[in-house]
């Protein structure tokens, strides 16, 4: 099991800038959940899909944020325009369909808008 | 609501010595309760779960953790700390029952410092 896989892990992009962040969850998991993590404010459910569906997306903090998940293998966060305040870790992490299943993080994307 | 509180941002350990990461939370009914480590430029690592049963649950790398329903605590401990435990440590909760994934609520984190 390769686990939860995020790509890119650094991105580096300009005001202003489309970002697209990108999630392939673990096989066999109905969840998926995108997370941002600040010094700040610590770690924020941005959004999360339950078999493909958004299920609760009151986390994002603007129109600027949008998220798909096309199949159950593929997720994308994207962000557009972006800007200095958007720069953060973003996690995803998947889970099975048990209240107490635990969540399976990838290793992030350290976004950075200049 | 659902709160979780840990209510150190950080615990100095000296190897060897036996550690504790305290988390105290707040739920309807009952809780599901879990703790998570980081270590640096990586991904939440899930280390144990409390669902029911027994208060004392055991996890990961040779940490366990104590449920306490009347002091509504899940303190997290090691009898002998290691310096490669040194990372930030999540508490979670989630009420039991509550029908939703969504609801799980993490801690601020407390970062472990494990001195040689």
């Amino acid at each position: 099991d390769a686990g939860v896989i995020q790509s890119p892990r650094h991105e580096v992009t300009e005001m202003g800038q489309e970002v697209t962040l990108r999630c392939k969850p673990i096989s066999g998991h109905d969840y998926l959940f995108w997370y941002r993590q600040t010094m700040m404010r610590g770690l924020e459910l941005l959004i999360y899909f339950n078999n493909n569906v958004p299920i609760d997306d009151s986390g994002m903090p603007e129109d600027r944020f949008s998220a798909k998940m096309p199949n159950a293998s593929f997720s994308t966060l994207k962000i557009q325009p972006s800007e200095p305040r958007d720069s953060a870790v973003y996690f995803c992490a998947s889970s099975g369909d048990r209240e107490y299943s635990p969540l399976h993080f990838g290793n992030g994307t350290r976004l950075t808008v200049t | 609501a659902q709160s979780v509180a840990q209510p150190e941002d950080q615990v100095n350990v000296a190897e060897g010595n036996p550690l504790t990461v305290k988390c105290t939370y707040s739920v309807s009914g009952n809780p599901y309760l879990f703790w998570y480590v980081q270590y640096p430029n990586r991904g939440l690592q899930f280390l144990l779960k409390y669902i029911t049963g027994d208060n004392l649950v055991k996890g990961s790398y040779g940490f366990e953790a104590e449920f306490n329903k009347s002091q509504t605590s899940f303190h997290l401990k090691k009898p002998s700390a290691l310096v490669s435990d040194s990372a930030l440590y999540f508490c979670a909760v989630r009420d039991a029952g509550g029908g939703s994934q969504g609801n799980l609520i993490f801690g601020k984190g407390t970062k472990l410092s494990v001195k040689p």
